[in-house]
């Protein structure tokens, strides 16, 4: 049963223009979402996060949206870099329960073009 | 500040051998998490420690196993190899505040290879 799911395997974009990055989730005790980056052989890096009281987070080039009803959650990065290009992770997580773990989805591989 | 450093970065292992991964957690995070990374699987999470004690465990059979040192360094053991067990293992630290949620800071894995 995957409870975090990203659809879209990869994402093409051109340099400056904005990227969407998609993710769902069907666990509703799901608390608080994050993304991360992750280059090739090299551990995730941290980008974003979003507690499930809010609805945005905004950080320098990175939004995330969380639509909860929906359950649904989206990374906006405005503009698009070259060195964006990476694979995407979402993850979730219960706040005070879920000690250490995240629920990941698949990852979207972005690629920015110059 | 240093992350989080794991050892060895690479290594191959024989189908029925042992490996043992080792992790040390940014200063001051006390909480230490394993993850697998696989093509079929992404990540999945293995188990997580703090205070020398397991708090939490993923679905993982009985040959994955971990323990945490007073210096919450800690070590994975994956005891009678399969093949299936190839893998990137990833090693997260976080400060494990009372209230809010911990962002996990990963180290950059050990690759393990089972022939």
């Amino acid at each position: 049963d995957q409870q975090v799911k990203q659809n879209s395997p990869s994402l093409s974009v051109q340099e400056g223009r904005i990227s969407i990055l998609n993710c769902d989730y069907t666990n509703s005790m799901f608390d608080y979402f994050l993304w991360y980056k992750k280059y090739p052989a090299e551990g995730p890096t941290f980008l974003i996060s979003i507690s499930s009281i809010k609805d945005k987070n905004e950080d320098g080039r990175f939004t995330v949206f969380l639509n909860k009803s929906a359950k649904h959650l989206s990374l906006h990065i405005v503009p698009s870099q070259p060195g964006d290009s990476a694979v995407y992770f979402c993850a979730a997580t219960q706040v005070g329960v879920s000690y250490g773990k995240l629920t990941f989805g698949q990852g979207t591989i972005l690629t920015v073009h110059p | 500040k240093a992350g989080v450093t794991q050892t060895p970065r690479y290594l191959i292992k024989t189908r029925g051998q042992q490996v043992t991964l080792s992790c040390s957690p940014i200063s001051g995070h006390r909480s230490v998490s394993w993850y697998q990374q696989t093509p079929g699987q992404g990540l999945q999470f293995l188990f997580e420690y703090f205070s020398e004690t397991q708090r939490n465990k993923g679905n993982f059979p009985g040959r994955f196993s971990g323990r945490q040192f007073s210096n919450s360094r800690s070590e994975m053991n994956v005891s009678t190899l399969e093949l299936g067990d190839s893998a990137l293992y990833l090693c997260a630290s976080s400060m494990n505040r009372d209230s809010g949620a911990n962002v996990l800071t990963f180290g950059a894995g050990s690759r393990l290879t089972v022939l």
